[in-house]
C-alpha cells in the first residue's frame, strides 16, 4: 500500500557514470515532482511534470534529464555524475489537475541517497 | 519570490510547548503557507496548512497574523518522537514557484 515509492534507496557510483533513480506514485495524482536535499538539508525542487508534461524545470544542469512515463511514474536520469551531485533525492506527488496549486499537499517518496565517489 | 527563514535548530523537552516561526516578507495574496515534518531517513510529510489567522488540528496549531508575513508552527506538549525537522513552504498557484525553507531541527530532550 506505498503511496510513493522509489528505486534504489541507495546508489553509490563513480564520478562520470550515468544513472536512473525510479519513482511510482499509486495514489492517482496527477502531478509530480523531484527534489534535491543537499547534506545542510536544503530541500530545492529541481522538476515538476504534470500529466507526463514538464512544468517546472528549475536551474537544474542538463545533465539531468526526468521522463515520464505515465502519470504514476516520474523517473530521473543523471549523465557524467559529478561529486557535487551527491544527495537525496525526493519524489513527490500531488493532486494538482494542472499543476501545483497554493493548497496542494505532497506527498513524499523515501528518498535515495545517491553518493558519488 | 516569497522566501523563507526559519531558525536553524532549536531544542526543546519532553511536555513543553514549542513554537517555531517562519518569516516570509514577499508572501503573494494567493500564496498559503504549509508545514512539513521530516524524520531521519524519511521523506517530508505533512502536518498543516493555512492562509491566514489560526487553525488547529489534532497534531498542531498555526498561527498567522494578518500581515501573513510571517507563521508560527505550534507544537503542544512535544514528546521524543517529535524530534525531526520542521519545514515552511510557502507556495503559489500553479506554476508558482514552490519553496522550502532550510529547515529547523528540532531537538527534544527528555
Amino acid at each position: 500500500d506505498t503511496a510513493v515509492s522509489q528505486t534504489p534507496k541507495y546508489l553509490v557510483t563513480q564520478m562520470g557514470n550515468d544513472k536512473s533513480i525510479k519513482c511510482e506514485q499509486n495514489l492517482g495524482h496527477d502531478t509530480m515532482y523531484w527534489y534535491k536535499q543537499d547534506s545542510k538539508k536544503f530541500l530545492k525542487i529541481m522538476f515538476s511534470y504534470n500529466n507526463k508534461e514538464l512544468i517546472i524545470n528549475e536551474t537544474v544542469p542538463n545533465r539531468f534529464s526526468p521522463k515520464s512515463p505515465d502519470k504514476a511514474h516520474l523517473n530521473l536520469h543523471i549523465n557524467s555524475l559529478e561529486l557535487g551531485d551527491s544527495a537525496v533525492y525526493f519524489c513527490a506527488s500531488s493532486p494538482g489537475l494542472a499543476g501545483p496549486t497554493s493548497t496542494d499537499t505532497q506527498y513524499f517518496g523515501p528518498g535515495t541517497r545517491l553518493t558519488v565517489l | 519570490l516569497a522566501k523563507t527563514t526559519q531558525p536553524i535548530s532549536m531544542d526543546s523537552y519532553e511536555g513543553q510547548e514549542v513554537n517555531i516561526t517562519c518569516s516570509h516578507n514577499n508572501i503573494a495574496t494567493n500564496d498559503y503557507i504549509t508545514w512539513y515534518q521530516q524524520f531521519p531517513s524519511q521523506g517530508p510529510r505533512f502536518i498543516i496548512q493555512g492562509y491566514k489567522t489560526k487553525v488547529t488540528n489534532e497534531v498542531a496549531s498555526l498561527f498567522i497574523p494578518a500581515d501573513r508575513k510571517s507563521s508560527t508552527l505550534s507544537l503542544p506538549r512535544v514528546s521524543l518522537s517529535d524530534t525531526a525537522v520542521y519545514y515552511c513552504l510557502v507556495a503559489g498557484n500553479q506554476g508558482g514557484k514552490l519553496i522550502f525553507g532550510q529547515g529547523t531541527e528540532l531537538s527534544v530532550k527528555p
